[in-house]
């Protein structure tokens, strides 16, 4: 079956320092991924969107890559700031143009 | 600009009460519009979408219903709630045109309480 897993664990980091969140896939043969930011009590915001011939989207201090064969996205915040904790879901298209959930990693940026 | 509105922000309801959660959207015509629960701790989960008036999938089984009476509106409704049903639920629309990204804009969301 299809299956989506992000880090349940929260990644701890210190400001300043390079955030890396992971999404692995399988049984997914996505025509793009996508990345959604959770603050608590709100509803998920987007931030970027990766296609399956790209193999990397920059936005500001976001950096996304996209490993088809790894089945595979990373999502870099970059010199991250204590405004940047939240959860990040990662989200992929089952060619239904009905985006799957994964269930999302928190982060936590320590000043 | 585009934006979406649901209300209430919060609800606390008795096991077996009716429900009526209500989304609207402006600046956009013809979105797809999507019911997700998140339950605490737990993934988003797709409970409906629909791409037009009247025209609604499910896609869990459930007590839940919804309904599109107009083209920026969407409703999720329940005749009776079960104490399953507490969560934060969140509506969201997506462009309309096929070939387009399914990226999604989510409202506020509702949390609700069933006791």
């Amino acid at each position: 079956s299809q299956k989506i897993e992000q880090n349940s664990e929260a990644l701890n980091i210190q400001e300043g320092k390079t955030a890396t969140l992971t999404c692995n896939y399988t049984n997914y043969s996505p025509a793009y991924l996508q990345w959604y930011r959770q603050d608590p009590g709100r509803g998920p915001v987007f931030l970027l969107l990766i296609r399956e011939n790209e193999k990397e989207k920059r936005k500001e201090r976001l950096k996304v890559t996209f490993d088809t064969t790894l089945k595979q996205s990373l999502f870099h915040i970059t010199a991250s700031q204590p405004a940047d904790s939240a959860t990040y879901l990662c989200a992929l298209d089952g060619g239904s143009y009905i985006p799957t959930f994964g269930r999302g990693t928190s982060l936590i940026v320590h000043p | 600009s585009q934006t979406i509105h649901q209300w209430p922000a919060t609800l606390v309801q008795p096991v077996g009460s009716p429900l009526s959660l209500e989304c609207t959207v402006e600046g956009t015509s013809n979105p797809n519009l999507y019911w997700y629960r998140q339950a605490a701790g737990r993934g988003l989960q797709l409970l409906f979408y629909s791409v037009g008036i009247g025209q609604i999938s499910s896609e869990v089984p459930q007590n839940l219903s919804a309904s599109r009476p107009q083209d920026r509106q969407f409703i999720l409704s329940s005749k009776k709630l079960l104490l399953s049903d507490s969560g934060f639920y969140l509506c969201a629309w997506s462009g309309p045109a096929r070939g387009s990204t399914d990226t999604q804009y989510f409202g506020p969301g509702t949390r609700l309480t069933v006791l």
